[in-house]
């Protein structure tokens, strides 16, 4: 399967805990986008990253959140002390050399 | 204002018409500009994209660009069941000095296609 892979498609927190969210672009692919979906809501953009670098995080929140693309392994997004707030898809996408998005299958987290 | 507005639907067509969907940007340095379709509880689907004025066609998708309007909407003709879904428009502006950047989608429409 060459296509974005994410994982865990389904990941259940308690409030206080973390939670990490695994992204592995397309094969060939070197940009990561996250975007979050709320319920009844919009897909907004969180954050943009190449191997190594942050390109735009003018959509994450500015506590609790961060995300990383190491040059090895997938891209981490990483929730600190998640919030009942917090729940929603989580969506991944990658493109490689043009502006087209390719999406994941998503992760749903939902806070207890 | 919102950055992406969409007619706020939902839209019920019969099986066999055309669907229009429809799409605002307020974003003059957009410059390119997608349509995805989500089905219910799936992940979004790029189905169509166009960087220029005036209309692309693939298939039974065609969409329209006007800059000038700055509108894009995305017409499916000979709709079938199967096109039931939630149809996302999304705008595109380089950032960082790229030609990439980060997409911003308007709330979606909701499509019905009825036998």
């Amino acid at each position: 399967n060459a296509g974005v892979m994410q994982n865990p498609r389904h990941l259940v927190r308690r409030r206080g805990q973390e939670a990490r969210l695994r992204c592995s672009p397309m094969k060939g692919h070197s940009h990561v986008y996250w975007y979050r979906q709320l319920p009844e809501e919009g897909l907004k953009f969180m954050v943009y990253l190449q191997k190594e670098n942050i390109i735009d995080e003018s959509g994450m929140p500015k506590e609790r959140f961060s995300a990383e693309f190491p040059k090895e392994g997938p891209s981490i997004l990483r929730i600190q002390q998640v919030v009942r707030g917090d729940s929603a898809a989580y969506f991944c996408a990658s493109s490689g050399g043009s502006d087209r998005e390719y999406f994941g299958a998503g992760t749903r987290l939902s806070v207890l | 204002q919102k950055e992406v507005e969409q007619n706020s639907g939902p839209l019920s067509v019969p099986e066999g018409a055309i669907a229009s969907l429809n799409c605002t940007y307020s974003d003059r340095g957009s410059q390119s500009f997608f349509w995805y379709r989500q089905y219910s509880g799936k992940s979004p689907e790029l189905i169509m994209f166009i960087y220029s004025n005036g209309d692309k066609e693939d298939g039974r998708f065609t969409a329209q660009l006007n800059k000038a309007s700055q509108y894009v909407s995305l017409l499916i003709r000979d709709s079938q069941p199967s096109d039931s879904a939630t149809y996302l428009c999304a705008v595109n502006r380089p950032a960082g000095g790229t030609s990439y950047g980060k997409l911003t989608f308007g709330q979606g429409t909701i499509l019905t296609v009825h036998p």
